[in-house]
């Protein structure tokens, strides 16, 4: 069965600073791979996500993730972090061959950023 | 105006009342989604609908029924709520090839 595990419920950045969140995954299938924002008070909002093709996803915001089979990761990255990026990020995969599945959610990473 | 909207955005109710939370969308999708999230737990899928006449258990369906009145509209129902489906409501849709999903603007509910 499909997986996901965000690794840190709370990372604190300092601004200007890189931004590294780690999602690793289970999948049986090849995987369809996302992340997703979710600012205070709001729903979900798609930053990127993998299908096939290029390995590394460019998203919104200045966001990317990088697809590595080996090492069954899907980690989150932003050069330099910006007090508008503090939000909850959640990592998923699709649980079946690529648009047949659900998405399964890993459990969140809460981002702040210090000015 | 939002493509996903849902009704109420914040809900106290007591033990053992039956309540209902309504989304419509305006993306014309055909699959839709109920998820809750709890803190520390992420969101998890509760039911969802590929079409109006085709409608699934999620993960964590049990104490929760659901209508798909038309495309655009998809409702979850407590029959008996219990204090701890005390949580945030999401309601989300996607295309047929689903690999993006939108979500609405949540419900809280309490459950006293």
């Amino acid at each position: 069965a499909q997986s996901v595990t965000q690794l840190g419920s709370h990372v604190s950045v300092s601004e200007g600073a890189l931004v590294l969140l780690r999602c690793n995954y289970s999948s049986s299938v090849p995987p369809y791979l996302f992340w997703y924002v979710q600012y205070p008070n709001q729903g979900l909002q798609l930053l990127l996500k993998y299908t096939t093709g290029a390995t590394l996803v460019k998203g919104i915001n200045g966001f990317e993730a990088e697809f590595k089979k080996s090492e069954t990761s899907f980690h989150l990255t932003k050069p330099s972090a910006h007090m508008s990026d503090a939000a909850e990020y959640f990592c998923a995969v699709s649980d079946g061959w690529g648009s047949q599945g659900n998405l399964i959610f890993g459990k969140g990473t809460k981002l702040s950023v210090k000015p | 105006d939002a493509d996903v909207t849902q009704t109420p955005r914040n809900r106290i109710t007591k033990t053992g009342k039956r309540i209902m939370l309504e989304c419509s969308q305006t993306k014309g999708h055909d699959r839709m989604y109920w998820y809750r999230q709890d803190p520390g737990l992420g969101l998890r899928l509760i039911y969802y609908s590929f079409d109006v006449k085709d409608i699934n258990k999620g993960e964590i369906s049990d104490g929760y029924s659901v209508s798909r009145q038309a495309q655009a509209k998809f409702s979850l129902s407590l029959e008996s709520a219990i204090p701890n489906q005390t949580a945030l409501y999401f309601c989300a849709t996607s295309d047929r090839q689903g690999l993006e999903q939108y979500f609405g603007p949540g419900t809280r509910l309490t459950v006293t």
